[in-house]
């Protein structure tokens, strides 16, 4: 499983847009990058998965280049709210296994 | 649709007492995930449980044990415990025939405390 390498922590303010970046220089060839938001004291909460280019939801949009050696995950006029760890994770090419390796994760810090 | 859900939410403990925790999956879901996460720091994998049998291990001393049983749910028992078992304790059900990236849903934890 590939290893993941993102920034501790990132501030912002509300209504800015915020993109998180996360390295995975070795990923597989049959890796997802998924990734998770978790607040205190809750469990991570999927937010969005990709495989290349560009996915987009209601929440967040995952930005991955042609040779998927990064990704960004990026949010759109945070608010309050949005304060957590986020953590991206390269999911599947392990077999049959679903096994999740988390990093340390990304603390959004968003103030008024 | 119920989602993962754990029991207890919080308890403590003391050094060298066994403790069991519960896990009961998303409903639809065949397989359940343990995570150790202590505190600043992502979870930890610890085991997973599909067909009631122990599929796959993390670096988890034998200490910690599981079981699944027909209806999915799930215990992990931790025996001996030590203060550095303090954490926050994740449960993740996904549905294994959805491969392996499916994404998985976490219930919010049990916080074990040993004092």
């Amino acid at each position: 499983l590939a290893k993941t390498t993102q920034p501790i922590s990132m501030d912002s303010y509300e209504g800015q847009e915020v993109n998180i970046t996360c390295s995975h220089n070795n990923i597989a060839t049959n890796d997802y990058i998924t990734w998770y938001q978790q607040f205190p004291s809750q469990g991570p909460r999927f937010i969005i998965q990709g495989y290349k280019t560009k996915v987009t939801n209601e929440v967040a949009s995952l930005f991955i280049p042609a040779d998927r050696k990064s990704s960004t995950l990026s949010l759109p006029r945070v608010s309050l709210s949005d304060t957590a760890v986020y953590y991206c994770l390269a999911q599947g090419g392990g077999g049959a296994t679903n096994k999740l390796i988390f990093g340390t994760g990304t603390l959004l810090a968003v103030q008024p | 649709d119920a989602g993962v859900t754990q029991s207890p939410t919080h308890l403590i403990k003391t050094r060298g007492q066994q403790v069991t925790l519960r896990c009961s999956p998303k409903s639809g879901h065949d397989t359940v995930s343990w995570y150790q996460q202590a505190l600043g720091q992502g979870p930890q994998f610890i085991f997973q449980y599909y067909e009631e049998e122990e599929r796959q291990r993390g670096n988890f001393p034998d200490r910690f044990s599981g079981h699944q049983f027909p209806n999915y749910s799930s215990e992990l028992n931790v025996n001996a415990l030590l203060l550095g078992d303090s954490a926050l304790y994740l449960c993740a059900s996904s549905l294994m025939g959805q491969g392996p990236n499916q994404p998985q849903h976490f219930g919010d934890g049990t916080r074990l405390s040993i004092l």
